[in-house]
């Protein structure tokens, strides 16, 4: 299997800061990397696709890069409404494998 | 609008058996790959399992199978999970979720928990 390892695990930042969430996969996956958004109580909403493709009616300042191995989500002007947790996630091979998600608050 | 609403979850005793549904609305059903993904109290997400357009090919994490069984009825907008031989590792919140052409998971339900305990 795929190990999906994300990193930091948690971090505070403030409004109008840019953060960045880093995740490693275990093995090559190519672009094959997505990224989803996670509110307390609700599910999981859809962000970014092939490491760097914003899914539709997701704003600007959410952008993700990498290939490979190594990959990021970068937030830009981060506001209270992106306080969340991420998870980026493989879908390279089954079985299809989650980061263990980062918490980022305000 | 896309719209995916589980239903079945509930408390059952380990050994048990469960089924659960996801009724999907708002789009043309049976293009789509199906998922099942489940999040434990307080941890993480993992994917349990998929299934193809036609019912044809599924595919399941290694704690699963051949205890979980995901199908699909595309005359009735539905996808199923029936899941036998329960385990209190098995407790979660447990979200149907569709696949887009190009990308997974684009459109999530709700969620419906299953508790297993004596």
């Amino acid at each position: 299997d795929i190990q999906m390892t994300q990193s930091p695990s948690s971090l505070s930042a403030s409004v109008g800061d840019r953060v960045t969430i880093t995740c490693r996969a275990s093995r090559a996956i190519g672009n094959y990397l997505a990224w989803f958004q996670q509110k307390p109580g609700k599910a999981p909403k859809s962000l970014i696709y092939a490491a760097s493709t914003l899914q539709s009616g997701v704003p600007s300042k959410f952008s993700g890069g990498g290939s490979g191995t190594d990959f990021t989500l970068t937030i830009s002007s981060l506001q209270p409404e992106d306080s969340a947790t991420y998870y980026c996630q493989q879908y390279h091979s089954y079985p299809r494998t989650f980061g263990q998600g980062t918490k980022v608050e305000l | 609008e896309v719209q995916l609403v589980e239903s079945g979850g509930g408390l059952v005793q380990p050994g048990g058996s469960l089924r659960l549904s996801c009724a999907a609305s708002g789009f043309t059903f049976s293009p789509y790959w199906m998922n099942w993904v489940r999040q434990a109290p307080g941890q993480g997400l993992e994917w349990v399992a998929n299934v193809k357009q036609d019912g044809s090919e599924s595919h399941y994490v290694d704690s699963v199978k051949g205890r979980f069984t995901i199908s699909r009825d595309n005359a009735k907008n539905s996808l199923y999970l029936q899941m036998n031989s329960l385990r209190a590792e098995d407790t979660a919140v447990y979200y149907c979720a569709r696949d887009g052409f190009r990308s997974p998971f684009d459109d999530w339900g709700q969620g419906t928990l299953v508790t297993v305990s004596s």
